[in-house]
C-alpha cells in the first residue's frame, strides 16, 4: 500500500519569512496530493491539492510543487503569519472519490512573532 | 460547499460499554466513507473503508469486530465501538466522498474517553 513521508516534524519560522515541507510517496498510481491544515481538536482543512497532471499551483501565500518522477511533493508558505502556526498534513490517493487517502506524519509549524 | 456532520463530538463512557458515532452527509450522496482514528500528536490513520450498501473494508492490524461500519444510505455512515476500553480512547473522523470526485469531506470529529 502506499506510505507516506513527511519532513519535518516540527519547524519553527519568523513571522514574515517562508515555510516549506516536504513529503514523499511510494505508490506511483497515486495521483492526487493535496495538503491539510490542523488546529487541534478540529478537523483538517483543505488549504491546496495538486494532480499529476499539474507540477505547480498557487494560491495567494501557498503553492505546492509536484515531482511525479522523483514522487515527491512540497508545500510552500510564503510571508507567514502568527495563524499559520498549526498542524500540516499532506496526503496521496489514487484520486476519484472512492480511493483512499493516506496522510503523512504531519508537520507542527509555529511562527515566531 | 459539501458538509458532513458528525455526532457526538464529545463522549465519555465506562470500559466494556458500546459507543455509536454518526456521520451524515448534508448537502451530497457520500459514496464512500472513510474512517480514521487519531491519536494524540499523530496523524490521522485510515481504519476502514465502507462504500454504501457494502461491507466495509479494514485496514490491517483494526479488529472489524470491534469496530462496527455501517453505511446503509448515501447520507448516513455509523461507527460503532463495542466493548469499548480505555486503549481506544481517541479521535475519530469520518470523511465522505463522492465516485468520480477529488474531494474529501472531513466530519468534526468524536473525541472519544473510555474511563
Amino acid at each position: 500500500g502506499e506510505n507516506v513521508e513527511q519532513h519535518p516534524s516540527t519547524l519553527s519560522v519568523q513571522e514574515g519569512d517562508s515555510a516549506v515541507i516536504k513529503c514523499t510517496y511510494s505508490d506511483s498510481a497515486s495521483n492526487y496530493f493535496p495538503w491539510y491544515k490542523q488546529e487541534l481538536g478540529k478537523r483538517p482543512q483543505l488549504i491546496i491539492d495538486i494532480r499529476s497532471n499539474v507540477g505547480e499551483k498557487k494560491d495567494q501565500r501557498i503553492a505546492v510543487t509536484l515531482n511525479k518522477t522523483a514522487k515527491h511533493f512540497s508545500l510552500h508558505i510564503t510571508e507567514t503569519q502568527p495563524e499559520d502556526s498549526a498542524v500540516y498534513f499532506c496526503a496521496a490517493s489514487r484520486g476519484f472519490g472512492n480511493e483512499k487517502l493516506t496522510f503523512g506524519t504531519g508537520t507542527r509549524l509555529t511562527i515566531i512573532p | 460547499g459539501a458538509v458532513v456532520s458528525q455526532h457526538p463530538s464529545r463522549v465519555i463512557c465506562k470500559s466494556g460499554t458500546s459507543v455509536k458515532i454518526e456521520c451524515r452527509s448534508l448537502d451530497f450522496q457520500a459514496t464512500t466513507m472513510f474512517w480514521y482514528r487519531q491519536f494524540p500528536k499523530q496523524s490521522l490513520m485510515l481504519m476502514a473503508t465502507s462504500n454504501e450498501g457494502s461491507k466495509a473494508t479494514y485496514e490491517q492490524g483494526v479488529e472489524k469486530d470491534k469496530f462496527l461500519i455501517n453505511h446503509a444510505s448515501l447520507t448516513l455512515s455509523t461507527l460503532t465501538v463495542t466493548s469499548a476500553h480505555p486503549e481506544d480512547s481517541s479521535f475519530y473522523i469520518c470523511s465522505a466522498s463522492t465516485a468520480g470526485d477529488y474531494g474529501y469531506t472531513f466530519g468534526s470529529g468524536t473525541r472519544l474517553t473510555v474511563v
